[in-house]
């Protein structure tokens, strides 16, 4: 049945190191998005993609990036650029200009 | 920057009684006013959602009220059970784009 999978479920990070978060749907939704979850802090926009090959930042892009070859798909790297990379991820879909937003299970980043 | 006020950080209520969460913004250029529910180690589910032209929908035991003019909406989860236990999202989605601004979340506990 569809729905969003996000994998690995859990994902190590060395100092310095580039990691690879990977996010795939099957709803045949046209936008998706990536959350960065801290406790006490709800969820906030890292980028989001309204259709194949664009791409747009949202609140805290700083040290991530994205691509967008594929409709299913919505990879998010965490480069060494970013400092505090320990959070839990969150990718989302859904349809442009249509709501709801249906969210994956998530990603568990952790510093070595 | 746009803001989605949510209090209280953290609610504890007896089975069977009611949970009250409430959400502020500070922008009048929004469309749709989303909860979600999220239990530990899953991605946040759409519970109930509302759109600014009506003043409170109901799904089962879940309520959302609307006040326009002070800017504020709230959930009701009425005869709270245990298996309601878990954080809630209030979000926001403004007029002329898909992204949505989440509040901070609630931790809701029901204890029998």
């Amino acid at each position: 049945d569809g729905g969003i999978t996000q994998s690995p479920k859990y994902l190590f990070r060395k100092e310095g190191q580039n990691v690879t978060l990977s996010c795939e749907q099957n709803l045949n939704h046209d936008a998706m998005y990536w959350y960065r979850q801290d406790p006490g802090q709800g969820l906030r926009l890292i980028y989001y993609s309204q259709i194949v090959n664009d791409f747009q930042k949202g609140d805290i892009a700083e040290g991530y990036s994205v691509s967008r070859e594929k409709k299913e798909s919505f990879p998010l790297t965490v480069t060494s650029a970013q400092k505090n990379p320990t959070a839990f991820y969150l990718c989302a879909s859904s349809m442009s200009g249509v709501q709801p937003q249906h969210f994956g299970d998530g990603t568990r980043l952790s510093i070595l | 920057q746009q803001q989605v006020k949510q209090s209280p950080q953290s609610l504890i209520v007896q089975k069977g009684g009611i949970s009250i969460i409430n959400c502020a913004y500070e922008n009048t250029a929004f469309d749709y006013f989303p909860w979600y529910q999220q239990f530990p180690g899953k991605g946040p589910a759409l519970l109930i959602a509302i759109r600014p032209d009506v003043s409170e929908k109901k799904e089962g035991r879940f309520t959302i009220s609307f006040n326009k003019s002070a800017k504020q909406f709230s959930l009701h989860i009425m005869d709270s059970q245990p298996g309601d236990s878990a954080t809630y999202f209030c979000a926001a989605k403004r007029v002329d784009t898909d992204k949505l601004i989440f509040g901070t979340g609630t931790r809701l506990q029901v204890f029998p």
